[in-house]
């Protein structure tokens, strides 16, 4: 059974920082990662989707990297801001569509 | 536009109430989803349905059941639910349940029951 676990679980930092989120799941045979930001009640919103046979993307200051092999994802955020605040989820994509997700990282940008 | 409409934001009902959710598409998604996010939980998957036929039912008790009646349309129907059904529930979309697709999920129905 796929399992997926975001390190850390929280995480405080000054405003300007950069900061990587990881997270790791067991069962390399997945079909996608993707990783999500949750306001405190609210939806989730999309940030970016991997493919598996792709190794990264890039959207403005976010940058998301794959190992499939190593079953490891990382999520990059460069110069962070107060806005950027926020719960992080990372999901895995199963073969019947179903995304299973990690816990989440929640991030605290201090100004 | 990538928007997924939910109806209603909140919703208290009590055990013997019967209830609808609503969750609305226009993106010509073919797939779409519900999830269920208990407090400092991640989601975790109900249902899912792909071109209106239900695809997944991940063991989900029949007192939620869900219907797709076209391809924008997703009601999630409740009845004789627990206290401990309390929850967010989201409803997501994509363009069908393939690896490329992303899912686009609404802001979600915050679920009371008393």
């Amino acid at each position: 059974k796929q399992e997926v676990t975001q390190i850390p679980a929280a995480l405080s930092v000054p405003e300007g920082e950069n900061l990587v989120l990881n997270c790791s799941f067991t069962d390399s045979a997945i079909y996608n990662l993707q990783w999500f930001r949750q306001d405190p009640g609210k939806g989730l919103t999309s940030l970016l989707l991997i493919q598996s046979s792709q190794r990264e993307q890039t959207s403005g200051r976010l940058n998301a990297s794959l190992d499939k092999s190593s079953g490891r994802s990382t999520l990059y955020i460069a110069a962070s801001q107060p806005g950027d605040s926020a719960t992080y989820l990372c999901a895995v994509l199963g073969s019947q569509g179903n995304l299973i997700f990690g816990k989440g990282t929640k991030l605290s940008v201090k100004p | 536009d990538t928007e997924v409409t939910q109806t209603p934001k909140h919703l208290v009902m009590g055990m013997t109430n019967k209830k609808s959710l609503k969750c609305e598409q226009h993106m010509g998604h073919r797939a779409m989803y519900w999830y269920k996010q208990k407090a400092k939980k991640p989601p975790e998957l109900m249902f899912v349905y792909s071109y209106e036929k239900l695809s997944i039912n991940e063991s989900v008790p029949s007192r939620f059941s869900p219907e797709c009646p076209n391809s924008s349309l997703l009601n999630l129907h409740l009845h004789a639910l627990q206290p401990e059904d309390s929850a967010l529930y989201l409803c997501a979309s994509s363009q069908s349940t393939g690896s490329a697709d992303t899912q686009y999920f609404g802001p979600g129905t915050r679920l009371t029951v008393l």
